[in-house]
């Protein structure tokens, strides 16, 4: 079993919808959350991150995480062409290696 | 700053043939880190410095994969002899610190093996 699982897609939603994306993970050490972005042939770039259970908000994105579950969300509001993408959540404990998700790839339909 | 600068970003080469990968951090970085990426396993840790020094190797595939970090603005990943299984894109990325949340990639190798 991998030490974090994320469902590859891809995921078609049309502009304006709101967006959710997932990801379990088996460690409990875990407790820097992540979520990064990846355009086509680029490489990825952190969009926002969360320290131990909680929500964060920046804008349109709000990062949440359920540590008791095991279980972390990005939602995307308002959902633009733009935001077409791959997103890949990752995760570490306090001083260990970032481990990433294999990614979902989203697509925004204008 | 330019960011993380690998090169080269495309390489094709035959079974057999040695391939280098380079990479250049971002200034003033101590960690650096070589990850994989394919349709099929995401993205996979292979190697990350600290400091130039190695500290955990336990993602490189196979003898066939080594990384060096002679000094702190330049790494290389080679993989001698090359196979179709390798190809992929090979990004590298760098971080202020180990312990840093998050990590500068640079825009990738996309190694093909015929």
């Amino acid at each position: 079993q991998k030490e974090v699982e994320q469902d590859p897609g891809p995921l078609s939603v049309p502009e304006g919808a709101i967006v959710s994306l997932n990801c379990t993970y088996s460690n409990s050490a875990f407790q820097y959350f992540m979520w990064y972005r990846q355009y086509s042939r680029k490489g990825p770039e952190l969009l926002m991150y969360t320290y131990s259970s909680g929500n964060k908000e920046d804008g349109r994105f709000t990062a949440q995480v359920d540590k008791s579950s095991k279980y972390i969300s990005l939602f995307i509001r308002d959902s633009q062409p733009s935001d077409s993408a791959t997103y890949l959540c990752a995760m570490r404990s306090s001083a260990s290696k970032i481990i990433f998700g294999s990614g979902t790839r989203l697509s925004i339909r204008p | 700053d330019a960011g993380v600068i690998q090169s080269p970003r495309h390489e094709v080469t035959e079974m057999g043939q040695e391939v280098t990968l380079r990479c250049k951090p971002i200034s003033g970085h101590n960690s650096l880190f070589w990850y994989r990426q394919t349709m099929m396993r995401g993205l996979e840790l292979l190697i990350y410095f600290n400091n130039n020094v190695p500290i955990d190797d336990s993602g490189m595939p196979e003898d066939r994969f080594s990384a060096k970090m002679p000094n702190a603005s330049f790494s290389t990943l080679k993989i001698q002899p090359s196979e179709p299984r390798d190809s992929a894109v090979y990004f590298c990325a760098s971080s202020l610190q180990q312990g840093s949340t998050e990590a500068f990639f640079g825009q990738g190798t996309r190694l093909t093996v015929v």
